[in-house]
């Protein structure tokens, strides 16, 4: 079964631009997050997908949008990025259901911004 | 503070001994505890998750809870240089999926 998939895997951007990440949930999976990951601050949560809608978002400023398909695809926007915005980002999948099921993470897209 | 602490290490333990791993929160509400292990410049890879008080074995892992104490521990048995490691504990918080995790556990197997 193929894992959480995450495109692309390296980005350099500058400051000003925005930026689109994509990720694709294991097979069956309804439930898509993000987390941003720092030296600094560790991995925080930004925001959750299921079934299209966000059903929950982290303390992050607007810049930072998502959405999901139909598919359970989803894709997280960065706009008018900054120097801090330079981080692993990192989509993790579940069946989403409850709270019992797990989390599995994709190997993550590094951004990062000059 | 914070909601979910994790001794930053680095913890060295000699091959084959036993690692052990803790990690404390603060919402009482929480239901599901997950540990994560993740290498240098890797995603974080599941190696447990825990939703009842007690133990739970896998292999060379035992995660153990303590809702009462807030405490959730890993132990790692027989541990092998291929442990050497950061381990994150996570904690469901909230509503949906949001995952919460402490700074890492850095795990040193040494020869």
């Amino acid at each position: 079964k193929a894992g959480v998939t995450q495109t692309p895997r390296y980005l350099i951007k500058t400051r000003g631009q925005q930026v689109t990440l994509s990720c694709s949930p294991i097979s069956g999976h309804r439930s898509v997050s993000w987390y941003q990951q720092t030296p600094g601050q560790g991995l925080q949560f930004l925001f959750e997908y299921f079934s299209e809608t966000q059903r929950n978002k982290g303390n992050f400023p607007g810049r930072f949008s998502g959405r999901q398909f139909s598919n359970s695809r989803s894709e997280m926007n960065v706009s008018t990025l900054e120097l801090g915005d330079s981080a692993l980002y990192l989509c993790a999948s579940s069946l989403g259901g409850g709270p019992r099921q797990p989390q599995h993470f994709g190997d993550g897209t590094r951004l990062s911004i000059l | 503070q914070k909601e979910v602490e994790q001794n930053s290490g680095p913890l060295s333990v000699p091959e084959g001994a036993i690692a052990s791993l803790n990690c404390t929160y603060s919402d009482r509400g929480s239901q599901s505890f997950f540990w994560y292990r993740q290498y240098s410049g890797k995603s974080p890879e599941l190696i447990m998750s825990i939703y009842s008080n007690g133990d739970k074995e896998d292999g060379r892992f035992t995660a153990q809870l303590n809702k009462a104490s807030q405490y959730v521990s890993l132990l790692i048995r027989d541990s092998q240089p291929s442990d050497s490691a950061t381990y994150l504990c996570a904690v469901l918080t909230g509503g949906g999926n949001k995952l919460t995790f402490g700074t890492g556990t850095q795990l040193k197997v040494e020869l």
